[in-house]
C-alpha cells in the first residue's frame, strides 16, 4: 500500500534531550511537510521540503530541525531549545508543492518526561 | 442542522440527516481549498478539493461549495452516518496576489461533527 508512515506512535523526552521523528512516504511525492497540532487546535507548519535537499521555515520552525537527503524521508529533530515540544506531530506529502492535497501520515506524539 | 461559522466548533446531527459545515477563508487570493476530515489520534485524511475558478464540486455523500465573494467555503455531507463522526478541517492554499501560488496550506480551527444513531 502506498502512503506515509511515521514512528514512533508515541515518544517522550527528557529535559534537555534531543528527540527525532521519522517520516516515510512511498507515493513518489516530490513535496513533504511537517505541522504541529495542539489540543483543540488546527495545524501549524514548523517545516517544509519541496524536493529532496531542500528545505524552508514554516511559521514555527524555531526549536526543530529538519533534512531532506532522499525523496522519500522527511525526519524531524524536536530540539533542547523547543521549550513546549508536547503536541501532536504530523508529516504530510503532496506530488508537488503547490494546488495539491497533501496527504498525512498518522502522526506522532510527543510528551515530556 | 447547519454550523454558522467558526465560533460554533461543534455540530450535532442525527443519523440519515444532511450536514453543513461552514469555514470563513482569510485570503481573498488564496486559489485552491481543501476539507479534510480527522480522527481522535489519527492525521487528516482528505475528503474533496475544489479550484478557485469553480463554485461547485461534487464526490461521494460530499459537495464543497466556493463562494469567493463572501469569503466562505462549505461542506456538505448526505445522508450522515456515525462513521463520519470526526473533526473537520478547511485549508486555503495562499496565493500571493499578482504573484505564483506560494503554496503553504493554512488550516481553519475546525469543526466537531457528532452524528447520533
Amino acid at each position: 500500500d502506498g502512503g506515509i508512515t511515521q514512528s514512533p506512535k508515541y515518544l517522550f523526552r527528557k529535559e534537555g534531550q534531543n528527540v527525532t521523528l521519522s517520516c516515510e512516504q512511498n507515493l513518489n511525492h516530490d513535496a513533504m511537510y511537517w505541522y504541529r497540532q495542539d489540543p483543540g487546535q488546527g495545524l501549524r507548519l514548523i517545516y517544509y521540503s519541496q524536493i529532496v535537499n531542500d528545505f524552508q521555515k514554516g511559521d514555527i520552525a524555531e526549536g526543530y530541525s529538519v533534512s531532506r537527503e532522499k525523496k522519500e524521508s522527511f525526519p524531524l529533530t524536536v530540539t533542547s531549545a523547543q521549550k513546549n515540544p508536547t503536541a501532536f506531530y504530523l508529516c504530510a506529502s503532496s506530488a508537488s508543492y503547490s494546488n495539491q492535497p497533501q496527504h498525512f501520515g498518522d502522526g506522532t506524539r510527543l510528551s515530556i518526561l | 442542522g447547519e454550523n454558522v461559522g467558526l465560533h460554533l466548533p461543534t455540530l450535532s446531527v442525527q443519523e440519515g440527516d444532511n450536514s453543513i459545515i461552514n469555514c470563513a477563508y482569510s485570503n481573498s487570493a488564496s486559489d485552491y481549498f481543501i476539507w479534510y476530515k480527522q480522527e481522535s489520534g489519527k492525521g487528516p485524511q482528505f475528503i474533496i478539493d475544489i479550484r478557485s475558478n469553480m463554485d461547485k464540486r461534487q464526490g461521494q455523500r460530499v459537495t464543497v461549495l466556493l463562494n469567493k465573494t463572501v469569503k466562505h467555503l462549505s461542506l456538505q455531507i448526505a445522508a450522515t452516518q456515525p462513521g463520519d463522526s470526526a473533526v473537520y478541517f478547511c485549508a486555503e492554499n495562499w496565493r500571493w496576489a499578482g504573484g505564483t501560488s506560494y503554496g503553504k496550506l493554512t488550516f481553519g480551527q475546525g469543526t466537531i461533527l457528532t452524528v447520533h444513531p
